[in-house]
Parts: C-alpha cells; sequence; structure tokens
C-alpha cells in the first residue's frame, strides 16, 4: 500500500526567504511523486512530478523538488517566497498500474507574511 | 488549455435529499475522478471511471454512487445525504494514455452542506 505523509500542516515564513515543505512517502514499488498547489478558492494545478531520470524536477513558478529513495522523500522548496505564493500545496503518489490513481497527502497550508 | 467545469461552486441541502454533483472536461479524457476535500485530511478518493459506463471504488465509496453516461461528463450522487457529508468535493479527468505519470485536472470544487 501506499501513503504520503507532509509533515506540519502549517508553514509561515517571510517574503523573500527559503520555502521547504517536506513530504515522505511509502511505496513498495518505484513511485510517480506529485506536487499540487491549491490557491483560495480555487482547484487543484499541478505544480511539478517526477516519474523517472534526474531525480531534482523544477516546475512553475521558480518551485523546484529532489527525489531521494534512500530517505523517501520528495520535498518542495523555493528560494525565495513571495506574496503570491500563499496557498495549500498537496503532495501525492501514484504507481505503475495503478491506472493513474493518485493518494495524496494531508497537505500543508504555506503564509507568507510581508 | 484544459477545462474542468463543475456544476454549482457552493450547494446547500437538507439531510435526506438526493444530491447530484456534475462535473464535465472538454478534453476528452478517458479518466475522471471525485475527491472529497476535508480539513487535515487532504484530498481521498471517491469514486473513479475509466471509460464510458465503467466505474470503480476509491477509499471512501459508502453514500456516494456515480454515473459516466458520456465520455465528458461524470456524475457523483448522494442517495440521501447525511450531515457528515458536508465537505468540499472536487472533480479532476486526466488522459488514460499517460498511465499513472499522467496529470489530473481540477475543477473549481463545489462545497456542499448539508444541513
Amino acid at each position: 500500500a501506499q501513503s504520503v505523509t507532509q509533515l506540519g500542516s502549517h508553514v509561515s515564513v517571510s517574503e523573500g526567504a527559503l520555502v521547504l515543505l517536506r513530504c515522505n512517502y511509502s511505496s513498495s514499488v518505484p513511485p510517480y511523486l506529485f506536487w499540487y498547489v491549491q490557491y483560495p478558492n480555487q482547484g487543484l494545478q499541478l505544480l511539478l512530478k517526477y516519474t523517472t531520470g534526474a531525480t531534482l524536477v523544477k516546475g512553475i513558478n521558480g518551485f523546484e523538488a529532489e527525489f531521494k529513495k534512500s530517505e523517501t522523500s520528495f520535498h518542495l522548496t523555493k528560494p525565495l517566497a513571495h506574496m503570491s505564493d500563499a496557498a495549500e500545496y498537496f503532495c501525492a503518489v501514484s504507481a505503475y498500474n495503478q491506472g493513474g490513481k493518485l493518494i495524496f497527502g494531508q497537505g500543508t497550508e504555506l503564509s507568507v507574511k510581508p | 488549455d484544459v477545462k474542468v467545469t463543475q456544476s454549482s461552486r457552493y450547494l446547500v441541502k437538507r439531510t435526506g435529499e438526493k444530491v447530484f454533483l456534475e462535473c464535465v472536461q472538454d478534453m476528452d479524457h478517458e479518466n475522471m475522478f471525485w475527491y472529497r476535500q476535508d480539513p487535515g485530511l487532504g484530498l481521498r478518493l471517491i469514486y473513479f471511471s475509466y471509460d464510458v459506463k465503467m466505474k470503480e471504488k476509491g477509499d471512501i465509496p459508502e453514500g456516494y454512487s456515480v454515473s459516466r453516461e458520456k465520455k465528458e461528463r461524470f456524475s457523483l450522487i448522494l442517495e440521501s445525504a447525511s450531515t457528515n457529508q458536508t465537505s468540499m468535493y472536487l472533480c479532476a479527468s486526466s488522459f488514460r494514455g499517460g498511465g499513472s505519470t499522467d496529470t489530473q485536472y481540477f475543477g473549481p470544487g463545489t462545497r456542499l452542506t448539508v444541513l
């Protein structure tokens, strides 16, 4: 069975500071990993995903994530937070031959202080 | 641009009512999904469908049913709404050819309140 754990339901950073949102997964088969963002009163949209190949993945809006198999982690980072990054972020995992089903983490709400 | 639309943004229903939530996508996607989103629980899969007239249970199907008569439309039905079904409901779609790596595209959500 697969699962995802996001450490910290709320994270607060100052504008211009580093953003680090943590995600650990559990999977008995090679995972495919996703980060989605949900802005207030909107649906989710894809930030980035890891399937195979390069373990450092770059996404939209300056975000990136690194797949670390030894640590079963896929943490999301952004060097310089912007006020517009305030949103809820979800990590998700799927696996080969699962028909595209995703297992989501609990979500992390990011606040950005001026 | 992929577009997934949901019939209502906000809905208020009474306990025991039959409730229909509609979702339409315009990208000819085979896969469609219904999730509910609750604070601290993330998104949980209710039902999904790989093709017209096909459906499979997700992790929390109890109290729900679905219908997919046309490829672009996937309906979620609450046969007899209860207060514990008050939640945000999100619909998503994806291209089956991408398999497990394909992106899911989400609608804006329906916030359902059951009184």
